[in-house]
């Protein structure tokens, strides 16, 4: 099993600013790496994946890199809608998530 | 645009086997993993496995002995079954549909249903 680690735990932010979301993998996953968005009572949305591309309707504020083991999402500059939690994927193996990133105003 | 629709029962009993099903509208089933994912209140979130519309399958190995997904390409159904199921597996459990990159089946989920919030307990 491939394992996801995701930090901060929680990211406390306010609207404007840049959010840096971070995400290692337990052994290299190449750039086999998506990024979900989840709000309070929804499924997750997909934002990123293969590391840097945005999913269909993804605003160019968000923005992902990195490949084998380090990746990171970056938000440059935060919207009030923004504010959720942030899941990271691998499918390098069968798949796998990370514990997630609560992004807090 | 593909929209997904879990239904079941909303509470099983320990012991008993869950079972889901996903209606698929909006789009075509073929050519796609279809996936199950749950999430457990307040936590994180685990797949538990694929179906391909060849009815090829595969599971997450934590849970690969209790469940069983099946694909009626007829219908644009996908279900799942989970016996022996106990407090632990308490949770929302969502269908979702994998991309397609460059013609290929990949296993990233770009399309969800809302979700079924399955409790378990007696």
């Amino acid at each position: 099993e491939i394992v996801l680690t995701q930090s901060p735990a929680t990211l406390s932010l306010s609207p404007g600013e840049r959010a840096t979301l971070s995400c290692r993998a337990s052994q290299s996953i190449f750039t086999y790496l998506a990024w979900y968005q989840q709000k309070p009572g929804q499924a997750p949305r997909l934002l990123m994946y293969d590391a840097s591309t945005r999913a269909t309707g993804i605003p160019a504020r968000f923005s992902g890199s990195g490949s084998g083991t380090d990746f990171t999402l970056t938000i440059s500059s935060l919207e009030p809608e923004d504010f959720a939690i942030y899941y990271c994927q691998q499918r390098s193996n069968w798949p796998t998530f990370g514990q997630g990133t609560r992004l807090d105003i | 645009q593909v929209q997904l629709q879990e239904s079941g029962p909303g509470l099983v009993k320990p012991s008993e086997t869950l079972s889901l099903t996903c209606t698929v509208s909006g789009g075509s089933i073929s050519g796609y993993y279809w996936s199950w994912i749950r999430q457990p209140p307040g936590k994180g979130l685990e797949w538990i496995g694929y179906i391909y519309d060849s009815g090829s399958t595969y599971y997450n190995p934590s849970l690969k002995s209790r469940v069983t997904i099946l694909i009626d390409t007829s219908k644009k159904q996908v279900s799942l079954k989970m016996s022996s199921v106990t407090a632990a597996d308490t949770a929302v459990y969502y269908c979702a549909r994998g991309m397609s990159i460059a013609a290929r089946p990949v296993w990233y989920f770009e399309f969800w249903g809302q979700g079924n919030l399955v409790t378990v307990s007696s």
